[in-house]
């Protein structure tokens, strides 16, 4: 099992602001690893979202932010939109498992 | 425009092998590291392997280490995974993935394959 742990679903009304955390130990976030974040929307590939803790790529809206402090790291997304109903994972590297690059479990936001 | 494209996945027996291939294009290919995700139906993302731009760094989920093997070809922009002693488990989606970072073995991922298909049954 993954090493970061998200919240299985969070939700909201359109508008709404929501966050997702992602929760991890001393061996990756808390250790200074970066955390980045990606978007799966039903049937398509992971789309980043989120790098280096909160930098957004091109083209992603500025709905979408990005933080990390000690263990943790959150997204944000502000005003949410029913484009935004997706799959979230956060994304680091743990020094304990032979230097790989692991992924959180995996938050589903759903736009009521 | 960066594109990568895999292929290579079908239905395989318990204990055989498959190879899957990822064609990218749109970028420098041997600038940049490379790596295969895989997600298992209605699962999460797990990172499975990945390689420095020029092969010299290499690793390996430890629930495939010892079965998978991954290389590239940088003069045909390729990116492979062979996978023996294939297992029900390894049944999932297989994604190459584009490390954002020139020169970097780790990192984010900035550009994701569609996927090919391994699904291990007898």
């Amino acid at each position: 099992q993954s090493v970061l742990t998200q919240p299985p679903s969070v939700s909201g009304a359109p508008g709404q602001r929501v966050t997702i955390s992602c929760t991890g130990s001393s061996s990756n976030i808390g250790a200074g690893y970066d955390v980045h974040w990606y978007q799966q929307l039903p049937g398509t590939a992971p789309k980043l979202l989120i790098y280096g803790n909160s930098n957004r790529p091109s083209g992603v809206p500025d709905r979408f932010s990005g933080s990390k402090s000690g263990t943790s790291a959150s997204l944000a997304i502000t005003g949410l939109q029913a484009e935004d109903e997706a799959d979230y994972y956060c994304q680091s590297y743990d020094s304990s498992l032979s230097g790989s690059k692991v992924f959180g479990t995996g938050t589903k936001v759903t736009v009521l | 425009e960066v594109q990568l494209v895999e292929s290579g996945g079908g239905l395989v027996q318990p204990g055989r092998s498959l190879r899957l291939s990822c064609a990218a294009s749109g970028f420098t290919f041997d600038d940049y590291a490379m790596h295969w995700v895989r997600q298992a139906p209605g699962k999460g993302l797990e990172w499975v392997s990945g390689i420095s731009w020029n092969s010299g760094s290499i690793g390996y989920a430890d629930s495939v280490k010892g079965r998978f093997t991954i290389s590239r070809d940088n003069a045909k922009n390729s990116l492979y995974l062979q996978m023996n002693s294939l297992r029900a488990e390894d049944t999932a989606l297989y994604y190459c993935a584009k490390v954002g970072v020139l020169e970097a073995t780790w990192g984010y991922f900035d550009y994701w394959g569609q996927g090919t298909l391994v699904t291990v049954s007898s």
